[in-house]
């Protein structure tokens, strides 16, 4: 079976900094979901990335799809406290074109932003 | 913006007792899923629905679970004898089509005593 792995677990910036979160799949990545959760709350949809290479910004965050590595990258720009969260990636299986529900999450990583 | 709903938003029942949970999926939704999430653990897979059938679920959904969708509306997980391991947060999600995103619910918070 698939297995995420999501690094850092935890990260602590100050506002206005950069800071990139990874996540690592053990098998092919087909699609990969970025997800935003507030503690004990849902999870708000971030993005969708269906193809290597590709590469998707909402607002100050960017993902990208590194196929090759099994890897997809979360980048948020000149951060605030408002980013702050656990952010989880999960990964779709794919045959034959079609994407499944069926989602596979990492552990998450939970981000802290200072004033 | 629509939103998948879910009630209630927390519910303790006592061991070997039967719960519920309720889902009002997005109406242009046609793909339904059931998620859960021990406190501290991944989110995991319980179950996915389409066309009024199960179309796959985990070996966590085993006999106690069931789902259905009654009246084209409402989605609900109904857990028939609760075990204190069932003690997690629920939560429902939809999709329009097999290649939308998955859109997720606040979940609802099972405490199981």
């Amino acid at each position: 079976s698939q297995e995420l792995e999501q690094s850092p677990q935890s990260l602590i910036v100050q506002e206005g900094k950069n800071l990139t979160i990874n996540c690592t799949s053990s098998k092919t990545l087909y699609g990969l979901y970025w997800y935003k959760q507030k503690y004990g709350e849902g999870l708000i949809f971030l993005m969708m990335l269906q193809k290597g290479g590709e590469e998707k910004s909402h607002e100050k965050i960017t993902a990208k799809l590194d196929e090759k590595k099994q890897q997809s990258s979360l980048h948020i720009t000149a951060s605030q406290p408002s980013h702050a969260g656990i952010y989880l990636c999960g990964a779709g299986r794919r045959a034959g074109g079609t994407s499944y529900g069926k989602l596979t999450f990492g552990q998450g990583t939970i981000l802290t932003v200072h004033p | 913006e629509p939103e998948v709903t879910q009630t209630p938003s927390h519910q303790v029942t006592q061991m070997g007792q039967e719960v519920i949970l309720r889902c009002v999926p997005i109406s242009n939704h046609l793909y339904f899923y059931w998620y859960r999430q021990i406190l501290g653990q991944k989110v995991e897979f319980l179950v996915s629905f389409y066309n009024n059938e199960i179309s796959e679920k985990s070996e966590i959904f085993d006999d106690q679970f069931s789902v259905e969708r009654p009246d084209g509306s409402n989605f609900t997980l109904k857990i028939r004898s609760t075990k204190l391991e069932d003690s997690a947060m629920y939560f429902c999600a939809g999709r329009a089509s097999y290649n939308s995103p998955l859109h997720f619910g606040n979940g609802t918070r099972l405490t199981v005593t």
